[in-house]
């Protein structure tokens, strides 16, 4: 079973509109991590944004805020006010535990159009 | 304060020929690890390593694959006789620690392509 499910292969948003990317995760491990990644068309991983599965507020970082809905096992990243240059790979990625591996999903191709 | 170092950014070996990716963990960090990004793919773990020892390498393919973090250097990952299946971008990341909330610093990886 997948642990880590982006059911949103590729997306595209208009420039200023807010933007959700999905991730569902699957663990039995009551703590855990849950981290998104941005990889643009240069290839480097950038860090975006932390939810801990005991944290009781969602996460921000600027333009970026984490959906967190522990019951239902989702983690939506969502991006405010999008820019051109959010235009990149997005991945949802956690970490079980004392576990030290991420595990990540598949991505979502997330596109700005001017 | 340097993150993390990887290169070469880009790496082209022949079959046959052997890789070798260079990664300096940031400053601090002594918990490095290595992920494989296949095309179109989330990253997979490969090895785990802190100052001279493996941790875990559970990932790594166990023929033509080894890693190395010595006590001086960089962590040194060493692919042997490459194939094309080897093409790939290779990550490295660091960490200070192995609790959940410790997120990792990642490189901007080797871009390693067979010919």
């Amino acid at each position: 079973a997948q642990k880590i499910t982006q059911t949103q292969p590729g997306m595209f948003v208009q420039e200023k509109e807010a933007v959700t990317l999905d991730c569902t995760y699957d663990t039995s491990d009551p703590s855990y991590g849950l981290f998104w990644y941005k990889q643009p068309s240069s290839g480097e991983m950038i860090f975006l944004i932390y939810q801990g599965s005991y944290d009781q507020q969602n996460a921000t970082e600027g333009r970026y805020s984490l959906n967190f809905q522990k019951a239902r096992k989702s983690a939506n990243l969502v991006i405010s006010a999008s820019q051109l240059g959010d235009s990149a790979m997005y991945f949802c990625a956690m970490r079980e535990g004392g576990n030290y591996q991420l595990i990540w999903g598949a991505g979502t191709k997330l596109i700005i159009k001017p | 304060n340097a993150g993390v170092m990887q290169n070469p950014r880009h790496l082209v070996r022949r079959r046959g020929q052997e890789a070798r990716l260079r990664c300096s963990p940031m400053k601090g960090h002594s918990h490095v690890y290595w992920y494989r990004q296949l095309p179109e793919e989330g990253l997979k773990f490969m090895v785990y390593l802190q100052k001279e020892n493996i941790i875990d390498e559970s990932g790594m393919p166990k023929e033509r694959f080894s890693a190395e973090f010595p006590k001086e250097g960089p962590s040194i990952l060493r692919i042997q006789q490459v194939v094309r299946g080897d093409s790939a971008a290779y990550f490295c990341a660091s960490s200070l620690g192995t609790a959940a909330n410790y997120g990792y610093t990642f490189g901007s990886g080797t871009r390693l392509t067979v010919v």
